[in-house]
């Protein structure tokens, strides 16, 4: 079955050190995304991707970047973590057509000490 | 800015009883109103969506309603069971931007049996 999966499940990481969470997606979806998690926000888009090689910036983007080289993967990198980045990520992805639905990850728990 | 509110934070619900999450969008452009349901430990799962061209949708025990010129829609759970207990987001989001999606705080529904 076609799925997407999230690594690792769970990490700790200093404060200042680059962090790099993966996204692999088996259904060929154009689309990838990436939110964040936090008690009282809701998700937060962070950045999403709509094809090989395009990247943009979602409502809370500073502090990540993202870059796709190809269709099954949309890594998300912390360049230098910080406490605030403390927080559930999830990656969800959907076909390009209108108003097609979006397929989420298990989801990364990372902590920030 | 929060541009989709959502109300409860938390709800309890006897089983067999009617569970019911309002939210409210600010965004006229939004023509697609998604809810999401999430277990613990899991990522969000689609569970009914609407667009503005119609003031109700029912899928099973679960309804939207959709109030366009108040920028209100609302899920509502009928016949409530314990395996409903989840949290519930709306969101909104263009109907053309896939999983591009705005999402409201989140609703943490308990129903006791």
């Amino acid at each position: 079955d076609a799925e997407i999966t999230q690594s690792p499940r769970h990490k700790i990481t200093e404060t200042g050190r680059q962090v790099t969470l993966a996204c692999h997606q088996t259904w060929n979806h154009n689309n990838m995304f990436w939110y964040r998690q936090d008690l009282g926000h809701g998700l937060r888009l962070i950045h999403y991707s709509y094809g090989v090689q395009d990247t943009n910036k979602g409502e809370v983007s500073d502090g990540y970047s993202v870059s796709r080289s190809n269709t099954e993967d949309l890594p998300l990198t912390l360049e230098s973590a910080a406490s605030s980045q403390t927080s559930v990520y999830f990656c969800a992805s959907s076909e390009r057509q209108i108003g097609a639905e979006a397929f989420f990850g298990q989801g990364t728990r990372l902590t920030v000490v | 800015q929060q541009q989709v509110k959502q109300s409860p934070q938390s709800l309890i619900v006897q089983k067999g009883g009617i569970s019911i999450i309002n939210c409210a969008y600010e965004n006229t452009a939004f023509d697609y109103f998604p809810w999401y349901q999430q277990f613990p430990g899991k990522g969000p799962a689609l569970l009914i969506a609407i667009r503005p061209d119609v003031s109700e949708k029912k899928e099973g025990r679960f309804t939207i309603s959709f109030n366009k010129s108040a920028k209100q829609f609302s899920l509502h759970i009928m016949d409530s069971q314990p395996g409903d207990s989840a949290t519930y987001f709306c969101a909104a989001s263009k109907y053309n931007q896939g999983g591009k999606l705005i999402f409201g705080q989140g609703t943490e529904l308990s129903v006791k049996p």
